[in-house]
């Protein structure tokens, strides 16, 4: 079956700091890969996604990179801010379109 | 605006008692779904569907149940037989058979046994 491993947190940093935050997967076929993030209470909203194989999603400064070769879509930013304090959770849809796999969340805080 | 509405935001419930959750999306999805989080963890499926009156147990089903009587909603009822029901409750919807489309989520139902 599908299944996301993602790093665990939290990941503590300084504002400004670079941020990099793995996720590899395990699916079948060309899967289309998604970040959501959760601020605290709230639902999830969609970040980024990529639809396929080297394709680059990015939005609000942050980036990843769907690597068919590693199955990683690791999440990057270049200088975070302490508005970025939130969890993220990396996603998958396999070809079927049918069901969203989650990974387990990575907690993120960011220090002034 | 298109959305999707989960209602209440907070709900508390005594041990023994049955309580219903509610989904709405005007979003025309086809599949929407049920998830539970707890505290520090990820998100565990509880129930999904992909179309009207059909629909399927994901891996934490056992004391819960659901109906999909309209597209529009998706109402999750949380039973007695549920022995540790205090948790976040998502609900999601998707177009059906899209896998390039992300999932739209609610902003939750946090669920507390008194």
């Amino acid at each position: 079956g599908n299944s996301v491993t993602q790093m665990e947190g939290p990941v503590t940093l300084s504002e400004e700091a670079f941020l990099t935050i793995n996720c590899t997967y395990t699916a079948t076929g060309y899967p289309s890969l998604f970040w959501y993030v959760q601020y605290p209470g709230e639902g999830l909203q969609l970040l980024l996604k990529a639809t396929k194989a080297d394709d680059k999603g990015s939005n609000k400064g942050f980036e990843a990179t769907y690597r068919k070769e590693t199955t990683s879509f690791h999440l990057e930013k270049g200088s975070v801010q302490v508005s970025d304090s939130a969890v993220y959770f990396c996603a998958l849809r396999d070809n079927a379109g049918n069901m969203l796999t989650f990974g387990g969340g990575t907690r993120l805080m960011v220090k002034p | 605006d298109g959305g999707i509405t989960q209602s209440p935001k907070y709900l508390f419930r005594k041990e023994g008692q049955n309580v219903t959750l509610s989904c709405e999306q005007n979003l025309n999805h086809d599949a929407m779904y049920w998830y539970r989080q707890d505290p520090g963890q990820g998100l565990r499926l509880i129930y999904y569907s992909q179309i009207v009156n059909d629909f399927q147990k994901g891996d934490i089903a056992e004391g819960y149940s659901v109906s999909r009587e309209k597209k529009e909603s998706f109402p999750l009822t949380v039973t007695s037989a549920q022995k540790n029901p205090t948790a976040f409750y998502l609900c999601a919807s998707s177009p059906r058979g899209r896998e390039n489309t992300e999932a739209f989520f609610g902003q939750g139902t946090r669920l507390t046994v008194v």
